[in-house]
């Protein structure tokens, strides 16, 4: 069965502290990106990357990182530099850049 | 400034009665659309694509149609099942880009 997971699907983040999500495909596609949802708002891309070992800044990509070791994978990670982390957060991933989407579960982020 | 707009932010529709769901786009470069569909804490599903080479795109129930003089397109959903109630999502990109812009989505309500 092919898709996307994210995990976990609710996680909660302490002040100063940095939180990793995970994303996972087995569709074999080159490409993937993070996606952020607030209420009342359309996504927001975070980070992308085209191939394994590459990756790039999307519109708000102040305050996180990410990694894209292996071609399945490409975990994001909230750091304490990011100031108003709580939101939706979606994983995608495609075929090439440009590809049509298919996107994650979504992992809900909040701060205690 | 947003470049896709979706300026109802809800609609009730009668099931077995057409759904139509809009979205207007300022940047006359966009050449791709898509509709997601997203159920509550999840993520956004494909439903369908248009290409600017053409004014309509059919696939089962749903019929994507585009007017690029009035940077205009509309879902239409015949017939509308309860099941369709969900959060609809359409997003743009220019040709050869990477970065889709999304919309801020319509709530669509499907009573039975």
């Amino acid at each position: 069965d092919g898709g996307i997971t994210q995990s976990p699907k609710y996680l909660f983040r302490k002040e100063g502290q940095n939180v990793t999500l995970s994303c996972e495909q087995n569709l074999n596609h080159d490409a993937m990106y993070w996606y952020r949802q607030d209420p009342g708002q359309g996504l927001r891309l975070i980070y992308y990357s085209q191939i394994v070992n590459d990756f790039q800044k999307g519109d708000i990509a102040e305050g996180y990182s990410v990694s894209r070791e292996k071609k399945e994978s490409f975990p994001l990670t909230v750091t304490s530099a990011q100031k108003n982390p709580t939101a939706f957060y979606l994983c995608a991933s495609s075929f090439g850049l440009a590809e049509t989407q298919y996107f994650g579960p979504g992992t809900r982020l909040l701060v205690l | 400034d947003q470049q896709v707009k979706q300026n109802s932010p809800s609609l009730s529709v009668q099931e077995g009665r057409i759904s139509i769901l809009n979205c207007d786009y300022t940047n006359s470069m966009f050449d791709y659309f898509l509709w997601y569909k997203k159920y509550p804490a999840e993520g956004p599903t494909f439903l369908i694509s248009i290409s600017s080479i053409k004014d309509k795109n059919e696939d089962g129930r749903f019929t994507v149609f585009l007017n690029k003089s009035a940077k205009h397109l509309s879902l239409h959903i015949v017939p509308s099942q309860p099941g369709d109630s969900a959060v609809y999502f359409c997003a743009a990109r220019t040709s050869g880009t990477y970065k889709y812009i999304f919309g801020t989505g319509t709530r669509l309500k499907v009573l039975a």
